[in-house]
Protein backbone atom coordinates (compact mmCIF):
# COMPACT_ATOMS: atom_id res chain seq x y z
CA UNK A 1 0.00 0.00 0.00
CA UNK A 2 0.99 4.00 -0.38
CA UNK A 3 3.44 4.49 2.56
CA UNK A 4 5.76 7.62 3.80
CA UNK A 5 9.04 6.89 4.97
CA UNK A 6 10.83 10.57 6.70
CA UNK A 7 13.79 10.79 8.26
CA UNK A 8 14.41 9.49 11.58
CA UNK A 9 15.37 12.42 14.48
CA UNK A 10 15.63 13.97 16.90
CA UNK A 11 17.32 16.99 15.14
CA UNK A 12 18.69 19.47 17.42
CA UNK A 13 19.63 22.75 15.92
CA UNK A 14 20.99 25.96 17.10
CA UNK A 15 18.69 28.93 16.70
CA UNK A 16 18.96 30.72 12.97
CA UNK A 17 20.04 27.49 11.73
CA UNK A 18 18.98 25.65 8.30
CA UNK A 19 16.46 23.10 9.07
CA UNK A 20 15.87 20.20 6.09
CA UNK A 21 13.50 16.96 6.85
CA UNK A 22 14.04 14.52 4.51
CA UNK A 23 10.44 12.96 3.22
CA UNK A 24 10.05 10.45 0.47
CA UNK A 25 6.75 8.67 -0.58
CA UNK A 26 5.93 5.16 -2.35
CA UNK A 27 2.31 5.70 -4.15
CA UNK A 28 0.55 3.57 -6.94
CA UNK A 29 -0.70 6.91 -7.92
CA UNK A 30 -0.77 10.82 -7.69
CA UNK A 31 -0.91 11.24 -3.82
CA UNK A 32 -1.20 14.64 -2.12
CA UNK A 33 1.14 15.51 0.02
CA UNK A 34 1.36 16.92 3.62
CA UNK A 35 3.63 18.18 6.13
CA UNK A 36 1.90 18.30 9.83
CA UNK A 37 3.59 19.73 12.94
CA UNK A 38 2.54 18.92 16.70
CA UNK A 39 3.40 21.16 19.27
CA UNK A 40 3.90 19.95 22.60
CA UNK A 41 0.72 19.75 24.27
CA UNK A 42 -1.03 20.10 21.34
CA UNK A 43 -3.36 18.48 18.71
CA UNK A 44 -1.62 17.83 14.96
CA UNK A 45 -1.82 20.88 12.89
CA UNK A 46 -1.87 21.38 8.70
CA UNK A 47 1.39 23.11 8.35
CA UNK A 48 1.52 23.20 4.61
CA UNK A 49 0.42 21.03 1.00
CA UNK A 50 1.22 20.15 -2.42
CA UNK A 51 -1.53 18.22 -4.41
CA UNK A 52 0.18 18.04 -7.55
CA UNK A 53 3.82 17.55 -9.03
CA UNK A 54 6.57 20.15 -9.21
CA UNK A 55 3.53 22.57 -6.49
CA UNK A 56 5.30 24.11 -3.53
CA UNK A 57 3.59 24.71 -0.34
CA UNK A 58 4.91 27.08 1.64
CA UNK A 59 3.50 28.32 5.74
CA UNK A 60 5.29 30.49 8.82
CA UNK A 61 8.88 30.34 6.26
CA UNK A 62 8.46 26.27 5.55
CA UNK A 63 8.26 24.97 2.30
CA UNK A 64 8.14 21.60 0.73
CA UNK A 65 8.37 20.69 -3.36
CA UNK A 66 6.57 17.94 -4.76
CA UNK A 67 9.00 15.84 -6.53
CA UNK A 68 7.33 12.99 -8.79
CA UNK A 69 10.83 12.01 -10.41
CA UNK A 70 12.29 11.28 -6.53
CA UNK A 71 9.03 10.53 -4.95
CA UNK A 72 9.98 13.38 -2.29
CA UNK A 73 8.83 16.07 -0.25
CA UNK A 74 11.22 17.58 1.89
CA UNK A 75 10.65 19.83 4.16
CA UNK A 76 13.19 23.37 4.59
CA UNK A 77 13.33 26.66 6.75
CA UNK A 78 15.78 28.85 6.43
CA UNK A 79 16.63 30.39 9.92
CA UNK A 80 14.48 28.73 12.46
CA UNK A 81 13.73 30.20 15.83
CA UNK A 82 13.28 28.37 19.29
CA UNK A 83 9.05 28.11 18.37
CA UNK A 84 9.75 25.93 15.95
CA UNK A 85 10.56 23.15 18.13
CA UNK A 86 7.95 20.31 17.31
CA UNK A 87 7.51 17.04 16.21
CA UNK A 88 6.70 17.08 12.15
CA UNK A 89 4.88 14.58 10.61
CA UNK A 90 5.04 13.94 6.33
CA UNK A 91 1.72 12.45 5.47
CA UNK A 92 0.33 11.71 2.13
CA UNK A 93 -3.59 11.19 0.97
CA UNK A 94 -3.95 8.35 -1.60
CA UNK A 95 -6.52 7.61 -4.30
CA UNK A 96 -8.92 6.59 -1.54
CA UNK A 97 -8.45 9.88 0.39
CA UNK A 98 -6.82 8.40 3.31
CA UNK A 99 -3.65 9.86 5.26
CA UNK A 100 -1.14 7.80 5.80
CA UNK A 101 1.38 9.66 8.24
CA UNK A 102 5.00 8.81 8.52
CA UNK A 103 7.07 8.25 12.42
CA UNK A 104 7.22 11.65 12.90
CA UNK A 105 10.77 13.93 13.19
CA UNK A 106 11.20 15.38 16.94
CA UNK A 107 13.30 18.87 15.97
CA UNK A 108 14.59 20.87 19.69
CA UNK A 109 15.92 24.17 18.16
CA UNK A 110 18.69 25.52 21.12
CA UNK A 111 18.38 29.60 21.41
CA UNK B 1 -14.01 28.84 15.51
CA UNK B 2 -13.14 26.99 18.51
CA UNK B 3 -11.59 23.52 17.30
CA UNK B 4 -11.98 19.67 18.52
CA UNK B 5 -12.76 18.96 21.59
CA UNK B 6 -11.69 15.77 23.17
CA UNK B 7 -11.87 14.51 27.08
CA UNK B 8 -10.43 13.14 28.63
CA UNK B 9 -7.08 14.24 28.07
CA UNK B 10 -5.30 11.28 30.03
CA UNK B 11 -6.73 8.56 31.51
CA UNK B 12 -4.82 5.47 33.30
CA UNK B 13 -6.43 1.69 33.67
CA UNK B 14 -5.51 -1.80 34.89
CA UNK B 15 -5.60 -4.30 31.88
CA UNK B 16 -9.11 -6.10 31.13
CA UNK B 17 -10.89 -2.74 31.91
CA UNK B 18 -12.54 -0.47 29.72
CA UNK B 19 -12.44 2.82 28.99
CA UNK B 20 -14.47 5.43 26.88
CA UNK B 21 -12.86 8.43 24.94
CA UNK B 22 -14.94 11.32 23.72
CA UNK B 23 -14.94 13.65 20.63
CA UNK B 24 -17.09 16.97 19.66
CA UNK B 25 -15.93 18.04 16.26
CA UNK B 26 -15.54 21.48 14.39
CA UNK B 27 -19.30 22.80 14.18
CA UNK B 28 -20.33 21.81 10.61
CA UNK B 29 -17.70 19.32 9.88
CA UNK B 30 -19.36 16.28 8.28
CA UNK B 31 -16.54 13.38 8.86
CA UNK B 32 -15.21 12.76 11.75
CA UNK B 33 -11.67 10.13 12.09
CA UNK B 34 -10.66 8.63 15.23
CA UNK B 35 -6.20 8.01 15.03
CA UNK B 36 -4.39 5.85 17.25
CA UNK B 37 -0.92 7.12 17.45
CA UNK B 38 1.81 4.80 19.59
CA UNK B 39 5.13 6.20 20.98
CA UNK B 40 7.08 6.70 18.00
CA UNK B 41 4.95 6.03 15.18
CA UNK B 42 3.02 8.11 12.81
CA UNK B 43 -1.06 8.06 13.78
CA UNK B 44 -3.33 5.18 12.04
CA UNK B 45 -6.79 5.65 11.09
CA UNK B 46 -9.11 3.68 12.93
CA UNK B 47 -12.35 4.54 11.87
CA UNK B 48 -13.90 7.30 9.63
CA UNK B 49 -17.50 8.41 9.57
CA UNK B 50 -19.58 10.58 7.22
CA UNK B 51 -22.21 11.96 9.36
CA UNK B 52 -23.44 9.25 11.61
CA UNK B 53 -22.33 6.46 9.07
CA UNK B 54 -19.45 4.74 8.92
CA UNK B 55 -16.85 5.25 5.72
CA UNK B 56 -13.86 3.15 6.98
CA UNK B 57 -12.98 0.62 9.95
CA UNK B 58 -10.84 -1.66 8.25
CA UNK B 59 -8.49 -0.93 10.73
CA UNK B 60 -10.43 -0.94 13.67
CA UNK B 61 -9.71 -4.09 16.16
CA UNK B 62 -13.52 -4.84 15.81
CA UNK B 63 -13.11 -7.39 19.30
CA UNK B 64 -12.40 -5.00 21.56
CA UNK B 65 -13.07 -1.39 19.82
CA UNK B 66 -16.29 0.15 18.98
CA UNK B 67 -17.16 3.69 18.00
CA UNK B 68 -20.33 5.43 17.76
CA UNK B 69 -21.63 8.85 16.22
CA UNK B 70 -24.80 9.49 17.45
CA UNK B 71 -26.83 12.07 14.81
CA UNK B 72 -23.57 12.82 13.51
CA UNK B 73 -22.05 14.79 15.89
CA UNK B 74 -20.44 14.08 18.46
CA UNK B 75 -18.29 10.73 18.67
CA UNK B 76 -17.28 7.85 21.45
CA UNK B 77 -14.56 5.46 21.13
CA UNK B 78 -14.71 2.29 23.41
CA UNK B 79 -12.04 0.04 23.74
CA UNK B 80 -13.53 -3.33 26.23
CA UNK B 81 -11.64 -5.06 27.01
CA UNK B 82 -7.71 -3.07 27.09
CA UNK B 83 -5.12 -4.47 26.31
CA UNK B 84 -1.19 -3.39 27.35
CA UNK B 85 -0.55 -3.26 23.89
CA UNK B 86 -3.64 -0.39 23.25
CA UNK B 87 -1.28 2.31 25.49
CA UNK B 88 -1.30 5.11 23.00
CA UNK B 89 -2.65 8.73 21.86
CA UNK B 90 -6.03 8.25 20.46
CA UNK B 91 -6.49 11.55 18.09
CA UNK B 92 -10.11 12.99 17.02
CA UNK B 93 -10.07 15.09 13.46
CA UNK B 94 -12.69 16.36 11.52
CA UNK B 95 -13.29 17.54 7.99
CA UNK B 96 -16.16 19.84 6.07
CA UNK B 97 -16.41 16.28 4.13
CA UNK B 98 -16.57 18.30 0.65
CA UNK B 99 -16.69 13.86 -0.40
CA UNK B 100 -13.16 13.03 0.56
CA UNK B 101 -11.42 14.52 -1.70
CA UNK B 102 -7.63 16.31 -1.56
CA UNK B 103 -8.62 19.58 -0.29
CA UNK B 104 -10.47 18.40 2.55
CA UNK B 105 -8.43 19.60 5.45
CA UNK B 106 -8.60 17.00 8.46
CA UNK B 107 -8.86 19.57 11.54
CA UNK B 108 -7.40 17.72 14.55
CA UNK B 109 -7.69 17.65 18.60
CA UNK B 110 -5.35 17.50 21.50
CA UNK B 111 -5.95 13.64 21.82
CA UNK B 112 -6.53 11.52 24.69
CA UNK B 113 -3.19 9.87 26.07
CA UNK B 114 -4.30 6.17 27.48
CA UNK B 115 -2.27 4.35 30.02
CA UNK B 116 -2.70 0.86 30.33
CA UNK B 117 -0.55 -1.14 33.69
Amino acid sequence: GDSVTQMEGPVTLSEEAFLTINCTYTATGYPSLFWYVQYPGEGLQLLLKATKADDKGSNKGFEATYRKETTSFHLEKGSVQVSDSAVYFCALKDADYKLSFGAGTTVTVRA
Amino acid sequence: EAGVAQSPRYKIIEKRQSVAFWCNPISGHATLYWYQQILGQGPKLLIQFQNNGVVDDSQLPKDRFSAERLKGVDSTLKIQPAKLEDSAVYLCASSLGLGGGSTDTQYFGPGTRLTVL
